[in-house]
């Protein structure tokens, strides 16, 4: 079955840590791939999303992401995290062509100030 | 501030009560959907609307019972729900389906549902 997987379920950083979370789909195949960002008490926010082009996107918030079809990733990377970064993080793909997205379980990020 | 609003934000229910959530669009999109969050699993899609007709209908129990009247409104109707459906209750809208050029989600902050 088609899924996709977040193993890091939690990550404690200080600030100015770097930041890598890993997401990995099961399914080869031309995709839509996202990032999305819940911070505490509010909705569900778009970081960044790839679905042509340059592997390598850049979101909101210093964030960004690499492609990598021959891994089956889409890891989101931060060089150095704040305080408000503190969120959960949500991967999630879309093959071309269908519509529906399908979600990693996310991951809990805290970052200590 | 979101484009899509849902109410009501908290809800506490009975297992033989009868009650609706709300979603609005305010972004001009023609496709909607409903999903479940719940503790520890990964988003679950529930129903697709796409300029008002259902497309998608992810072997949701009809205790759970969609209704779309128009492309900026979305309702899921519930009745006779069990403790396992509590559960954050989340509304998107997009424009256009997603997986289509990187059409992306737009989410509404979501009902909380308990089910006593």
């Amino acid at each position: 079955a088609q899924s996709v997987s977040q193993h890091n379920h939690h990550v404690i950083l200080s600030e100015a840590a770097s930041l890598e979370l890993g997401c990995n789909y099961s399914y080869g195949g031309t995709v839509n791939l996202f990032w999305y960002v819940q911070y505490p008490g509010q909705h569900l926010q778009l970081l960044l999303k790839y679905f042509s082009g340059d592997p390598l996107v850049k979101g909101i918030k210093g964030f960004e992401a690499e492609f990598i079809k021959s891994k089956f990733s889409f890891n989101l990377r931060k060089p150095s995290v704040q305080w408000s970064d503190t969120a959960e993080y949500f991967c999630a793909l879309c093959y071309s062509g269908t519509y529906k997205y399908i979600f990693g379980t996310g991951t809990r990020l805290k970052v200590l100030a | 501030e979101t484009g899509v609003t849902q109410t009501p934000r908290h809800l506490v229910m009975g297992m033989t009560n009868k009650k609706s959530l709300k979603c609005e669009q305010h972004l001009g999109h023609n496709a909607m959907y409903w999903y479940k969050q719940s503790a520890k699993k990964p988003l679950e899609l529930m129903f697709v609307y796409n300029f008002k007709e259902q497309t998608e209908n992810n072997s949701v129990p009809s205790r759970f019972s969609p209704e779309c009247p128009n492309s900026s409104h979305l309702f899921l109707h519930l009745h006779t729900l069990q403790p396992e459906d509590s559960a954050l209750y989340l509304c998107a809208s997009s424009q256009g389906l997603t997986g289509t050029h990187g059409n992306e989600q737009f989410f509404g902050p979501g009902t909380r549902l308990t089910v006593l």
